[in-house]
């Protein structure tokens, strides 16, 4: 098993330039997250999906937006990056809200 | 509300000694408890949880944590630290009574001199 995937594994925007990144999973867990690291602020939610057909939003939703596409994939966009959104993006997944997150490998974005 | 605070941005321990990587926790019911591993560059990685029975709780890698509901913590311990040990921890909990969403900690990063 691969467990949980990310593309890109890196990517370099201009202000106001427009992105999705892609995350999969093959564990058939029913939920999926994106969450993003900076330094010292740990890891914050930002958008999550409690099973397919449903998402919500996180700790810091302001400027992306998220589709679960089917129960393995859940894709998170920036419609206009601001360098604010200079972060590594972690995509993650588990059986139920409530039980551990099995992680993708992140995607290190920076936003010029 | 749930919170969760990991006291020590960083600890240093010499290869072969104990380690401990410290927790707490603020919850209104009862807690679930997870520890996660970070390598350099890497996602994160489940080590271990505590939701309920038996408050010594052992992971992967020869980690352990305890539960100590008195003191409203859940440390991390290991016997005998390996340089390869070296990484960020997080702690995160889940307030059993309020969110299924649980709350990450800011991280420890684990540093262990040959």
């Amino acid at each position: 098993n691969a467990g949980v995937t990310q593309t890109p594994k890196f990517q370099v925007l201009k202000t106001g330039q427009s992105m999705t990144l892609q995350c999969a999973q093959d564990m058939n867990h029913n939920s999926m997250y994106w969450y993003r690291q900076d330094p010292g602020m740990g890891l914050r939610l930002i958008y999550y999906s409690a099973s397919e057909g449903t998402t919500d939003k996180g700790e810091v939703p302001n400027g992306y937006n998220v589709s679960r596409l089917n129960k393995r994939e859940f894709s998170l966009r920036l419609e206009s990056a601001a360098p604010s959104q200079t972060s590594v993006y972690f995509c993650a997944s588990s059986e139920a809200l409530e039980l551990e997150r099995y992680f993708g490998p992140g995607t290190r974005l920076t936003v010029l | 509300a749930q919170s969760v605070a990991q006291p020590e941005d960083q600890v240093n321990v010499a290869e072969g000694n104990p380690l401990t990587v410290k927790c707490t926790y603020s919850v209104s019911g009862n807690p679930y408890l997870f520890w996660y591993v970070q390598y350099p560059n890497r996602g994160l990685q489940f080590l271990l949880k505590y939701i309920t029975g038996d408050n010594l709780v052992k992971g992967s890698y020869g980690f352990e944590a305890e539960f100590n509901k008195s003191q409203t913590s859940f440390h991390l311990k290991k016997p005998s630290a390996l340089v390869s040990d070296s990484a960020l921890y997080f702690c995160a909990v889940r307030d059993m009574g309020g969110s299924y969403i649980p709350t990450f900690g800011r991280g420890t990063s684990l540093i262990v001199h040959p």
